[in-house]
């Protein structure tokens, strides 16, 4: 089944404890993004990657790394988490970016 | 600074009667302009896209009409149907190469509630 996973599906973690989400996509799709999604504000694009060679920043990047080292991954990682970033994560992919997006179920973090 | 304003935050609607979301943008680059479709627990999916070329675009119940000169696109559901009870987020990209252009940027959402 094609898909976009993610994983964790929920965390709650403190304040500063490193995490990394992961998403993987078996559609062999060449551009994947993050989103977070909050009440009242919609979705904003984190990071983007093009390709395996290409990632760069979407519209709220600060607070976030991403990793793009084969085409079916791309984690995301908080280096040191705030309680501002608790909030739903959402793992997108697609062939290339002019095409539909497949958004995986979301990753519900909870920062304390 | 948004970019792309939605409207309304939510909206009810009664079984067989039409939900009309609207959005304006800002960026004249912009020349993609999706809807997509949350329900709860679920990631977002596409439910229809238009380009600029065409002022409208119908898939079944759903149309995408599009005003270049206001820029201003809307999503029509004809005979709203419950299960069309949902979250619906409009969007807009630009397909130019180069530079910070591969971004999406989302509305803020309208939730719909179609009562039976």
């Amino acid at each position: 089944e094609a898909q976009v996973t993610q994983n964790p599906r929920y965390l709650i973690t403190v304040t500063g404890k490193k995490l990394t989400v992961t998403c993987s996509q078996n559609m062999n799709h060449e551009y994947m993004s993050w989103y977070r999604q909050d009440p009242g504000l919609g979705l904003r694009q984190i990071y983007y990657s093009m390709n395996v060679e290409v990632t760069d920043k979407g519209d709220v990047p600060e607070g976030y790394k991403v990793s793009r080292k084969e085409k079916r991954n791309f984690p995301l990682i908080l280096e040191s988490p705030s309680p501002n970033q608790t909030s739903l994560y959402f793992c997108a992919s697609s062939l290339n970016f002019w095409y539909e997006q497949y958004f995986g179920p979301g990753t519900r973090l909870t920062v304390t | 600074q948004q970019q792309v304003k939605q409207s309304p935050q939510s909206l009810i609607v009664q079984k067989g009667g039409i939900s009309i979301i609207n959005c304006a943008y800002e960026n004249t680059a912009f020349d993609y302009f999706p809807w997509y479709q949350q329900f709860p627990g679920k990631g977002p999916a596409l439910l229809i896209a238009i380009r600029p070329d065409v002022s409208e675009k119908k898939e079944g119940r759903f149309t995408i009409s599009f005003n270049k000169s206001a820029k201003q696109f809307s999503l029509h559901i004809m005979d709203s149907q419950p299960g069309d009870s949902a979250t619906y987020f409009c969007a807009a990209s630009t397909h130019a190469s180069g530079g910070s252009n591969y971004k999406l940027t989302f509305g803020k959402g309208t939730l719909l509630t179609v009562n039976p």
